[in-house]
């Protein structure tokens, strides 16, 4: 069984559209993560939520948001795309005091 | 706030070659240190990790030792395979308020090795 699976791996989609990218987790951990994967090769934490709190990079568009169903879901929102949302976006879980974090697989976004 | 510098490739080394990546850090606290693989076209992999100063992690012949003194986390590998050629990076996780923060990576190392 994967521990963090995410769909789909690969999303083309045209400019200003809104698309969704899923994750999930059978770890039973309690924090979840997005991060954004740019053309360098540059790992940067977009946000991160457990059952009580959302924490966002303030960096992050507000075209960007996570939704979560319940404790092993953390779902990637984003609306009116554009080119420079182009990435790589990985899913990632940890257990409480965070020594240990799992990643997906990731998801290539492109924008066209 | 954290920061983590790596050294930036690539890096191109003959196989069976000793390997070292620098990695230095500035965190508040006592972060947890990690090293991610990321193979072409793949996800991150845990390579290795160590949650106190003086701690030695290993895993499929690298080794990195997390030097609190010179806030230091060098991966080391004694003789490299073609297989080793992928993305290293260096990451710290600042365990105040419980991991919300996530990971904090380094701009990653491109490590080539040739036959």
């Amino acid at each position: 069984d994967t521990a963090v699976s995410q769909t789909p791996k690969y999303l083309v989609t045209q400019m200003g559209n809104d698309k969704s990218i899923k994750c999930e987790q059978n770890l039973g951990h309690d924090t979840m993560y997005w991060y954004k994967q740019d053309s360098k090769k540059f790992l940067k934490i977009m946000f991160s939520y457990n059952n009580k709190e959302l924490i966002i990079n303030e960096t992050v568009p507000n075209r960007f948001s996570p939704k979560s169903p319940d404790k092993a879901h953390l779902n990637l929102h984003i609306n009116s795309l554009e080119l420079g949302d182009s990435a790589v976006y990985f899913c990632a879980s940890s257990p409480p005091g965070a020594y240990g974090y799992t990643f997906g697989s990731g998801t290539r976004l492109t924008v066209v | 706030g954290n920061s983590v510098t790596q050294m930036e490739g690539p890096v191109t080394l003959s196989e069976e070659a000793f390997l070292t990546i620098n990695c230095t850090y500035t965190a508040t606290g006592y972060p947890s240190l990690f090293w991610y693989v990321q193979y072409p076209g793949e996800g991150l992999q845990l390579l290795l990790k160590a949650t106190k100063a003086d701690d030695k992690g290993s895993n499929k012949g690298f080794e990195a030792t997390y030097r609190k003194e010179t806030t230091s986390f060098h991966l080391e590998k004694g003789s490299v395979q073609v297989s080793d050629s992928a993305v290293y990076f260096c990451a710290l996780s600042d365990h105040s308020g419980g991991g919300a923060d996530g990971l904090t990576f380094g701009k990653g190392t491109h490590l080539i090795i040739q036959p």
